[in-house]
């Protein structure tokens, strides 16, 4: 089965500009999840979806960071304006269901604020 | 919330057996898992233990004591490719529902 597709793999821009991040999770996983890792640092639950309803949106910073996933499918996140402590790499992941044990991670986004 | 503390590092030699542990302190726990994650790779799934004991997948083992909030992943035979990170990940339910929270990581690096 085709994996979890991420785009750009990598994105450079200066602060305060907006970027945004594409994500194609594993066909029929309900679950879709984004994570934020910072060099050096384990990966940190941004967002979880279930289906196109947000489970957990507890750790996104909201004054400028969103994401959807309108049809179920597809995400976006968005980060508009960027900030220094932004740089990282953002990490999609899909899973069958909310409570499955076996996450599949995507390639990943690496984004540099400068 | 939850928390899990694991060494930053790790050194070993090809050939050697090297054990990588993992505390957590979490409410709602349902089970711990173990990915690794090569320089510049995707975090992939290596085990899962909900129960007490020792499951093993080939060279790699991992175990854990709930009692203990504890669990450790034992690697062995090295090889050079085994040089990743790896990350004990917590499941547990809180307010926001079942929830997979990952440690720092550890750095293991395997030597000739």
């Amino acid at each position: 089965e085709a994996g979890v597709a991420q785009s750009p793999r990598y994105k450079i821009i200066e602060k305060r500009q907006s970027v945004a991040f594409w994500c194609n999770p594993i066909s029929g996983h309900a679950t879709l999840y984004w994570y934020q890792q910072i060099l050096g640092q384990g990966p940190k639950l941004l967002i979880q979806f279930q289906n196109n309803g947000v489970v957990d949106d507890s750790q996104l910073p909201k004054d400028r960071f969103s994401a959807e996933r309108l049809k179920g499918v597809d995400s976006t996140l968005k980060i508009q304006p960027a900030k220094l402590e932004d740089s990282a790499v953002y990490l999609c992941a899909s899973s069958p269901t909310s409570g499955a044990n076996v996450l599949t991670f995507g390639a990943g986004s690496r984004l540099t604020v400068l | 919330g939850q928390s899990l503390e694991q060494p930053s590092e790790v050194t070993a030699v090809e050939g050697a057996i090297v054990q990588i542990n993992c505390t957590y302190q979490t409410s709602g726990f349902y089970g711990l898992s173990w990915y690794q994650q090569h320089d510049g790779g995707a975090p992939t799934f290596l085990s899962y233990n909900a129960l007490d004991g020792l499951e093993e997948t080939g060279r790699f083992s991992s175990f854990l004591s709930r009692s203990d909030s504890y669990g450790y992943l034992l690697l062995q035979e090295l090889q050079m490719k085994d040089s990743a990170s790896y990350f004990c990940a917590v499941r547990a339910w809180d307010d926001a529902g079942n929830m997979l929270t990952f440690g720092g990581g550890t750095r293991l690096m395997v030597k000739p």
